[in-house]
């Protein structure tokens, strides 16, 4: 256990609904980043927040996708009518300046979409 | 573009030592990362190399390469839990602290 939590753990939902994940990093932790990985590959970077502001987006982040930190604390990514396409791991990660270099991942959302 | 290359499977047997090659090419090069995943579980961090040679730490040893954009992780007294994947991961200046990730290397360990 990293110290950084995911809900929900899995998620199965039909094409076109809406669906949000939450991610909750190590307290201190003032950097997060979303990645997105499918079987057989290598997480893909989604997005990136310090603090609260959104500071890198990826090509990959299609308009269907939002994430957010309000509080620079806990950050949600939602996804809006949902493709099959989407169906992936999708992965949180936190870090700071006093953790070094190293990210620290979370276990994982599970996204099916039937 | 970014383009990070690694092999897709491995085995050895317990006790062997194994060596995971990963070869990159990217601008703004600012960091190599060597993640073990475990089956359904989440990445956790082996080792980082910013300047040319080799870091070890136990049994995990990494090495790069800056002018041949070539890394390598050396695994010693293999063991069963051993058994994952692993990710090369580079970061570049253009993504901000954000990592690029190769498509991992799958060891399998057997006795």
């Amino acid at each position: 256990d990293t110290g950084v939590s995911q809900n929900p753990r899995h998620k199965i939902t039909k094409r076109g609904q809406n669906v949000t994940f939450r991610c909750d990093p190590i307290s201190e932790h003032n950097r997060l980043y979303w990645y997105r990985q499918t079987l057989g590959q290598g997480p893909e970077f989604l997005t990136y927040f310090q603090n609260e502001a959104q500071l890198e987006k990826s090509r990959l982040l299609s308009d269907r996708f939002s994430a957010e930190r309000p509080k620079g604390s806990f950050s949600t990514l939602e996804i809006q009518r949902t493709e099959q396409g989407d169906s992936a791991m999708y992965l949180c990660a936190s870090m700071n300046r006093a953790s070094g270099n190293e990210q620290f991942f979370g276990p994982g959302t599970r996204l099916t979409v039937l | 573009g970014q383009n990070i290359d690694q092999p897709t499977e491995m085995t050895a047997t317990e006790g062997a030592i194994v060596q995971i090659n990963c070869t990159y090419q990217t601008s703004g090069f600012n960091g190599l990362f060597w993640y073990q995943q475990h089956a359904g579980e989440a990445p956790t961090f082996l080792s980082y190399n910013v300047l040319d040679g080799l870091e070890e730490k136990g049994r995990f040893s990494s090495f790069l390469s800056r002018s041949k954009g070539y890394s390598y992780l050396l695994l010693k007294e293999l063991q069963m839990k051993d058994s994952a994947s692993y990710l090369c991961a580079v970061r570049v200046f253009q993504a901000g602290t954000a990592l690029i990730f190769g498509k991992g290397t799958t060891l399998s360990v057997s006795s």
